[in-house]
């Protein structure tokens, strides 16, 4: 299987601050790679597939780039809405694989 | 409006069957994968498996092989997860997740079902 591991498990920004999480493959996935948003006692949100691909109706202060191994998610300037878990997930061979997680929490 | 609808809450004993169901509508359901995504409390997103409905083709995560049965019923836009013999630590939260063909994700999500089993 392919582990996918992100970094950091949690961190805490200020509203209006740019935020980057980081999501590595263990071995190469080209661009398969999603992103998805999670809020207490939601579901999953998708925000990006393709690595850099936003789904339809996702603002574009979010962003996705990478490929092969290492990848980012950053989100431009950080609005209370923003406030949740993102997941990667890797897509490119079952099983397909999530990443630990990592909590965008309030400064 | 595309939408996956999830059956609702069950409460169940160790031992006992369980089926949970995910509706799709508002699209082709036959062109797109269902896939299954276990999350136990407190915990993160766990990918089970994913099927077909066009032609049923499934795939399981080798951590829940054997464990569950993943089907579709496509004459109802219907896809299910089964288990057998439920224990406790299938208490969690089950999501379906559409994901279209190609280079894409999982992109339309269920509201989730959640299963406790408890004596």
């Amino acid at each position: 299987d392919i582990q996918m591991t992100q970094s950091p498990s949690s961190l805490s920004a200020s509203v209006g601050d740019r935020v980057t999480i980081s999501c590595r493959a263990s071995q190469g996935i080209s661009n398969y790679l999603a992103w998805f948003q999670q809020k207490p006692g939601k579901a999953p949100k998708s925000l990006i597939y393709a690595a850099s691909s936003l789904q339809s109706g996702v603002p574009s202060k979010f962003s996705g780039s990478g490929s092969g191994t290492d990848f980012t998610l950053t989100i431009s300037s950080l609005q209370p809405e923003d406030f949740a878990t993102y997941y990667c997930q890797q897509y490119n061979s079952y099983p397909f694989t999530f990443g630990g997680g990592t909590k965008v929490e309030i400064k | 409006e595309v939408q996956l609808v999830q059956s609702g809450a069950e409460v169940k004993k160790p031992g006992e069957s369980l089926r949970i169901s995910c509706e799709g509508s508002g699209y082709s359901f036959n062109s797109y994968w269902i896939g299954w995504v276990r999350q136990m409390p407190g915990k993160g997103l766990e990918w089970m498996g994913i099927i077909y409905p066009g032609d049923s083709d499934t795939r399981y995560s080798p951590s829940f092989q054997g464990q569950v049965t993943i089907s579709a019923d496509k004459s109802i836009n219907t896809a299910y997860l089964q288990w057998n013999s439920l224990k406790a630590s299938d208490t969690a939260m089950y999501y379906c997740a559409r994901r279209p063909t190609g280079n894409n994700a999982m992109d339309v999500w269920g509201q989730g079902t959640t299963v406790t089993v408890s004596s």
